[in-house]
């Protein structure tokens, strides 16, 4: 069975700073990875997805991550961190590319000036 | 083009009702997907359907039900509601077929059982 586990519930970081917000899954496959960003009271949008080939994916808003496949991780990491950044961040997988995703419990991105 | 609309966007039910919710999909899309989200659980996957069947489910009760009609709009039905089904749904839909297909999620519906 697949698992994500997001260490830390919340990361605060003053703007400007580097964010990183870490991943690790298990998965008997090897597995499609995702991160996905949820604004209050919105759905889930994706910031990028690794499903074959280069281990470095460029996102959107400038976050990308790194697919180590020996540490089992997908961090996310953006070098400087924005105001609008403020948001719920879930690390997610599948297998094989189907539709059914296992996700993270979600870590909580605070932005201070 | 129209991203996925769910109605109704916020809802309150008793205890004992039942509820239905919607999911319209993207146009062309063919799979749609539920999840309900819980402070307490995260985001755990409900069912999904393509092409008018269930094709995966996840560990839910059986008083959760959905459907998808010809057109590949959605509906999930909670029967019997009880308090810990105070949740956003959240419905993804994405077009199908057996490669990775990205999905992408409606707004949810935020669903309160007093």
């Amino acid at each position: 069975a697949q698992s994500v586990t997001q260490l830390g519930s919340h990361v605060s970081v003053s703007e400007g700073a580097l964010v990183l917000l870490r991943c690790n899954y298990s998965s008997s496959v090897p597995p499609y990875l995702f991160w996905y960003v949820q604004y209050p009271n919105q759905g889930l949008q994706l910031l990028l997805k690794y499903t074959t080939g280069a281990t470095l994916v460029k996102g959107i808003n400038g976050f990308e991550a790194e697919f180590k496949k020996s540490e089992t991780s997908f961090h996310l990491t953006k070098p400087s961190a924005h105001m609008s950044d403020a948001a719920e961040y879930f690390c997610a997988v599948s297998d094989l590319g189907y539709s059914t995703l296992t996700f993270g419990k979600g870590t909580m991105l605070l932005v201070s000036p | 083009k129209a991203g996925v609309t769910q109605t109704p966007r916020y809802l309150i039910k008793t205890r004992g009702q039942q509820v239905t919710l919607s999911c319209s999909p993207i146009s062309g899309h063919r799979s749609v997907s539920w999840y309900q989200q819980t402070p307490g659980q995260g985001l755990q996957f409900l069912f999904e359907y393509f092409s008018e069947t269930q094709r995966n489910k996840g560990n839910f009760p059986g008083r959760f039900s959905g459907r998808q009609f010809s057109n590949s709009r959605s509906e999930m039905n909670v029967s019997t509601l009880e308090l810990g089904d105070s949740a956003l749904y959240l419905c993804a839909s994405s077009r199908g077929g057996e490669k990775y297909n990205e999905q992408f999620f409606g707004p949810g519906t935020r669903l309160t059982v007093l």
